[in-house]
């Protein structure tokens, strides 16, 4: 089944310690991105990756950090998470060709910050 | 700058009746559009995605796309409860064709 899988689905953690949401696709996608969604501000785009060693910030990707050593991964850090990251996290992928595909999104980490 | 906006809503309509939501966005070079449904709680899903003027349809989705006035919108025909979501129009921008979310329209069918 194609899918993008997200892990945590559900993280409690206190501030300072790093923590890492994990995100794995296995459509052979060359694009993948997290966003973060809270109450008034819709979904807001953290960083995004085409593809294997090439990433780039999205529009709030201050205290986020994200690698892309595979294709098929996108792991997203958090060195030093504080209350503000309190959020719900989607990660998602798409193929790129000339027309801009359609990104199939996971299921979403929720986390909370202490 | 990039902007997608929505009205927030909520919007009410009765079961079997046309809803309509309208979207409207900043870069007159955006050249994707796409509508996303997402029930509380979960991911979003993908509605209808539209590339050029005109209308696209899809069962009960027509995805309309005018790029003069950049505004794309969004009609649902026969409306069921089932359709109750919150509606998330997104606009591809720039070279690195970044997609861009409007915050979304809150959509109750009554039955």
């Amino acid at each position: 089944e194609a899918q993008v899988t997200q892990n945590p689905r559900y993280l409690i953690t206190v501030t300072g310690k790093k923590l890492t949401v994990t995100c794995s696709q296995n459509m052979n996608h060359e694009y993948m991105s997290w966003y973060r969604q809270d109450p008034g501000l819709g979904l807001r785009q953290i960083y995004y990756s085409m593809n294997v060693e090439v990433t780039d910030k999205g529009d709030v990707p201050e205290g986020y950090k994200v690698s892309r050593k595979e294709k098929r991964n996108f792991p997203l850090i958090l060195e030093s998470p504080s209350p503000n990251q309190t959020s719900l996290y989607f990660c998602a992928s798409s193929f790129r060709t000339h027309y801009d595909q359609p990104q199939h999104f996971g299921d979403g980490t929720r986390l909370s910050i202490l | 700058q990039k902007e997608v906006e929505q009205n927030s809503g909520p919007l009410s309509v009765p079961e079997g009746a046309i809803a309509s939501l309208n979207c409207t966005y900043s870069d007159r070079g955006s050249q994707s559009f796409f509508w996303y449904r997402q029930y509380s709680g979960k991911s979003p899903e993908l509605i209808m995605s539209i590339y050029s003027n005109g209308d696209k349809e899809d069962g009960r989705f027509t995805a309309q796309l005018n790029k003069a006035s950049q505004y794309v919108s969004l009609l649902i025909r026969d409306s069921q409860p089932s359709d109750s979501a919150t509606y998330l129009c997104a606009v591809t921008f720039g070279s690195a064709r970044q997609l861009t979310f409007g915050s979304g329209t809150q959509l109750t069918v009554l039955p």
